[in-house]
Order: structure tokens, then C-alpha cells, then sequence
């Protein structure tokens, strides 16, 4: 079946030094990628999102990158801060005909050091 | 995120009671979704609806009920929870035409099934 997935469920990044998220996804008709931040107690927050005719997006402090070559998708974190900690989740959608189907990853957990 | 809302934020209850879970939301978005959110599973969809008197079950529809009654309300309701019914629960809205399908989300609804 289809998935997205996440190849480390935890990270700890130094604060002040960068982060890399990365995510796989399995759906080649997939034409819109967002990623989420979700903080202990509080909903998936929207950070920044990429379509798949793009292979790069900036927003502040936060780069995607896709590679649809090998269906790859990561988030870069620049000049991580405690309040990046957090889980965050990629998550894919297929538009058809006005019916998106939208899969989420299950996360990775990062975690700013002090 | 404040422009979607829901109650109550945790709600504790027994085997066989019916519970409802409200969202509201101020977007003006079109389109509404209730998730569930289990330890290592990510998110579930369990409903949406693309309108008013539109509805349609997600992939885990089983035990679960909406209604949409305007364009801002979307409730849930567990007819007879279940203890397996214990997770956290989502409400999000997208509009497709404005967002490209990125969906956002209400704070959450913490539920205990004893």
C-alpha cells in the first residue's frame, strides 16, 4: 500500500545548529507535500508546504526540499530554538478532481539541547 | 489555532455513554475532517465532509457518526464508546482553492473511555 513514513522517530539537534527531517513517500501521483509541527497538547500546525513541480521552498528558518526522483521530502531547521522541539510530520496529497487524499506520516520527535 | 475550535478539550466517560465532540471553525473554509491520533499510528481520518450535507466516512468510520450542521460546525459522536475509542481526537478544515489542500487543525480532544 501507499505510505509515508519518517527514517528516525527522534532527533536531538544542539541548539542553534541545524536540524534535517527527513521523510519517504511511496505515491508518484502525489502533487502536494506539507509539513506539520505538532507541540505536546496542541494540533498539527501548518509550517510550510511544496508542490511537486517544485524542488525547493523557503520560509522563515525552514527549507523543503523534494526530491521526486526518489520520492523524498525533508525540512530544514535553520539556527534550531527551544521552541522547535517538537514532533513534526510530512504529509502528502493526491488531487484528483477536487477529492485530495491526503496521507500523514507518524512523526519524528526532535529535540533541541540547551 | 484559534480559528478552529473545539470542546470540550478532554472529556473523561464510560463504556456504552454516547459522547459528542464539537468543532467550530471561523476560516470560512468549506471543508471539514475529524482525526484520531493513537501513539505511533499518526493520524486516522474518521470523517469529512466537503459541504454542508455532504459526508463521508474515512478510513475508520466504525463506531463513529457526524454531523455538519453549517458551514462552521462539524460534531462527532461516539452512539457507544468503546475503551478502544481512547485517543486524541482532531478537527481540521482545508479549502482547496485557497490552501492547495492543506488542512488546519483545532487544538485537539482528549478522550478517556473507562
Amino acid at each position: 500500500g501507499e505510505s509515508v513514513g519518517l527514517h528516525l522517530p527522534t532527533l536531538s539537534v544542539q541548539e542553534g545548529d541545524n536540524s534535517i527531517i527527513n521523510c519517504a513517500y511511496s505515491n508518484s501521483a502525489s502533487d502536494y507535500f506539507i509539513w506539520y509541527k505538532q507541540e505536546s497538547g496542541k494540533g498539527p500546525q501548518f509550517i510550510i508546504d511544496i508542490r511537486s513541480n517544485m524542488d525547493k521552498r523557503q520560509g522563515q528558518r525552514v527549507t523543503v526540499l523534494l526530491n521526486k526522483t526518489v520520492k523524498h521530502l525533508s525540512l530544514q531547521i535553520a539556527a534550531t530554538q527551544p521552541g522547535d522541539s517538537a514532533v513534526y510530520f510530512c504529509a502528502e496529497i493526491e488531487s484528483n478532481f477536487g477529492n485530495e487524499k491526503l496521507t500523514f506520516g507518524t512523526g519524528t520527535r526532535l529535540t533541541i539541547i540547551p | 489555532d484559534a480559528d478552529v475550535t473545539q470542546t470540550p478539550r478532554n472529556r473523561i466517560t464510560k463504556t456504552g455513554k454516547r459522547i459528542m465532540l464539537e468543532c467550530s471553525q471561523t476560516k470560512g473554509h468549506d471543508r471539514m475532517y475529524w482525526y484520531r491520533q493513537d501513539p505511533g499510528l499518526g493520524l486516522r481520518l474518521i470523517y469529512y465532509s466537503f459541504d454542508v450535507k455532504d459526508i463521508n466516512k474515512g478510513e475508520i468510520s466504525d463506531g463513529y457518526s457526524v454531523s455538519r450542521q453549517a458551514q462552521a460546525k462539524f460534531s462527532l459522536s461516539l452512539e457507544s464508546a468503546i475503551p478502544n475509542q481512547t485517543a486524541l481526537y482532531f478537527c481540521a478544515t482545508s479549502d482547496p482553492t485557497r490552501t492547495g489542500g492543506a488542512q488546519y487543525f483545532g487544538p485537539g480532544t482528549r478522550l478517556l473511555v473507562l
